[in-house]
């Protein structure tokens, strides 16, 4: 199926632990992004590659780390993971991160406990 | 530091009411401004972008203007029906960095 897909829809874990959240697009865009959603923050910018083997930190970087091998997929993973980063996580994609509309995967609710 | 404002936090209307949602940003240096639907569960979908040159866009029963010296930029619907019913974001592109900066959002209600 064409679009961009996450993975798990929903995931609680402890305190500590590691924790990666998946990313897929079909699309072949250059740029992918992961955000996260909290209620009074709006969407803010962790992480976005503009093409394979580049990254760069958005906004709220610290305590994440993303890669991305391949063009189509683009994980993030909570090293250690803390009760501030219960939230909702988005993962985006866009032909050239500027003047094109992104896409939007349908999200992946984390709760740490 | 940018700053994306929506007002109204919510808004409930009655089925067929032309409407308006607001946005506006501090910064004028953006490149473009985007306007997105939130469903529910589920991910967001691009209604509308405007580059920064541009003054509207249209897009069946919505139109989006950006009025970039001022900081503001509206998304009118028109004849709302139920379906319209979900969070709508604005978000703005900026020329710095490249990074989109997010409203936290207006929840519509259209009441049948």
């Amino acid at each position: 199926d064409a679009g961009i897909t996450q993975s798990p829809r929903y995931k609680i874990t402890e305190t500590g632990r590691q924790v990666t959240l998946m990313c897929h697009q079909t699309w072949s865009h250059s740029y992918m992004f992961w955000y996260r959603q909290d209620l009074g923050h709006g969407l803010r910018l962790i992480y976005y590659s503009a093409a394979a083997d580049i990254t760069d930190k958005g906004e709220v970087p610290d305590g994440y780390v993303v890669s991305r091998s391949k063009t189509e997929n683009f994980p993030l993973t909570l090293e250690s993971a803390t009760r501030s980063q219960t939230s909702v996580y988005f993962c985006a994609s866009s032909d050239d991160g500027m003047n094109t509309e992104a896409f939007f995967g349908q999200g992946t609710r984390l709760t740490v406990v | 530091k940018q700053e994306v404002t929506q007002i109204p936090a919510a808004l409930s209307v009655p089925e067929g009411e032309n409407l308006v949602l607001n946005c506006s940003f501090t910064d004028s240096a953006i490149y473009n401004l985007q306007w997105f639907r939130q469903d529910p569960g589920k991910g967001l979908t691009s209604l509308l972008l405007i580059q920064s040159s541009q003054r509207e866009q249209t897009s069946g029963r919505l139109n989006a203007s950006l009025d970039k010296s001022s900081g503001r930029s509206t998304l009118y619907i028109a004849a709302s029906q139920p379906g319209d019913s979900a969070t709508y974001l604005c978000a703005v592109l900026m020329d710095s960095n490249y990074q989109l900066i997010w409203g936290a959002g207006t929840k519509l209600i259209i009441k049948p």
